[in-house]
Order: C-alpha cells, then structure tokens, then sequence
C-alpha cells in the first residue's frame, strides 16, 4: 500500500459526460501528479501540482482539467467524454525536503470506461 | 526526444533463471532513471532507480545496469520467481520530482 488513496475504484459513464476523479496524496507530500494508462498509449504524464499551483503539464486533452485544494487532495476533471478516455488513470505523490524531492508512489488507479 | 523505447515486449522465463529487460533513451537531460513494477489491477510500485552518475545499483536480487554513453539502461531479475510475474516499466525524468516519461512496458512471466 503506497499511502496513495483514489476515489472511486471504477467509473462507468456515457460519451458526452463529466466526471471527477479524486486522489488524497500520502500524508505530508505536497506534489500530486496525474497519469493516464491505455493499451494503445501507455502510461502518460498529464499534470502535476505542487502545493496548490500548477508545476507541469503533459499532454492533457483541454477537456481535461485538474486541481489541488488546501488540503492538498487533487481532483481530475474529465468532461465531454469520448470513448477514446476509457483508461486507467493514476494519482502519484511524492514528498519534498527543502529543494529535494522524492519518489513518485503511485495510488491504485481509477478505472474509467465510457460507453 | 522525450521518448524511452523498452523492450522486449513480453517475456518468459523459467524459475531461477535471470530476467533482463532494457531501454533506451534520447534526452540527455534525463538525470534519474526508476523502474516501476505493475501486478494487474494494481497501481506502479517503485522497484528500484539510479542516477547517471553510477554505473549499476543493486537491491536484493535487482540490479539497475547504466550505459550513459549509449544512453541505455537495463533491468536485471536474478533467480526470477513465479511471484515476480508482472508488467514491468522503466522510466525517466528531469529529476526526481519532474514528470515520468514511461516505456511501453514488459509483461514478464515466470514459469515454476
């Protein structure tokens, strides 16, 4: 258990839908990065954040958008969905000691399936 | 540039034996190179990583093997197991902290 909690676990929704993911990070990190996992595109960067600001940006669809709340939970926001954002997406955290930070751990995903 | 090809795609290995995963990479900048292993359902779980300033890094019975000049890196599983059977995926970023640029992944199965 990397200390990375995802809500919810699977998601079913319908094209044209929106809908929000959640990830509470492991206790004390402030960066949260967001993946996403397909059999066709494998498993790609989106975003991060980093203590409530935006720190890098992948290659999110606009469509796509996220944040990071005081509390430092983030959530994903899909909206206009397209069967092509049927995927597994992943919430990372890592700590940070002054300028040093840590390793990304990975949280168990939500699996979403549009139909 | 910012691509990391791994291969091979899947691979089958009996128990004992070792497993040797590799990848390639084209931006020089990367500085921190981890690998990541994935069992189904489940979310990536750090193995192991390195930096380009060591040639090889050990942990148990995985080593991480760094060419910098070919700019390769390779993964090694000594006396494989059945529970070592997972997707496998190496990875790189500019720093610890930045954005994981993941290879394609290696399904890794290891017969009894």
């Amino acid at each position: 258990d990397s200390g990375v909690t995802q809500t919810p676990k699977h998601l079913i929704t319908a094209t044209g839908q929106r809908v929000t993911l959640r990830c509470s990070p492991r206790s004390g990190d402030l960066s949260v990065y967001w993946y996403q996992q397909s059999l066709d595109q494998g498993l790609q960067f989106l975003i991060q954040y980093y203590n409530g600001e935006e720190r890098a940006k992948g290659n999110i669809l606009e469509r796509f958008s996220a944040q990071q709340f005081p509390d430092l939970h983030s959530e994903l926001n899909l909206s206009s969905l397209e069967l092509g954002d049927s995927a597994l997406y992943f919430c990372a955290s890592s700590p940070q000691t002054g300028e040093v930070v840590g390793e990304q751990y990975f949280g168990p995903g939500t699996r979403l399936t549009v139909t | 540039q910012q691509q990391v090809k791994q291969s091979p795609q899947s691979l089958i290995v009996q128990k004992g034996g070792i497993s040797i995963i590799n990848c390639a990479y084209e931006n020089t900048a990367f500085d921190y190179f981890p690998w990541y292993q994935q069992f189904p359902g489940k979310g990536p779980a750090l193995l192991i990583a390195i930096r380009p300033d060591v040639s090889e890094k050990k942990e148990g019975r995985f080593t991480i093997s760094f060419n910098k000049s070919a700019k390769q890196f390779s993964l090694h599983i000594m006396d494989s197991q059945p529970g070592d059977s997972a997707t496998y995926f190496c990875a790189a970023s500019i720093g610890k902290g930045g954005k994981l640029i993941f290879g394609q992944g290696t399904e890794l199965s290891v017969k009894p």
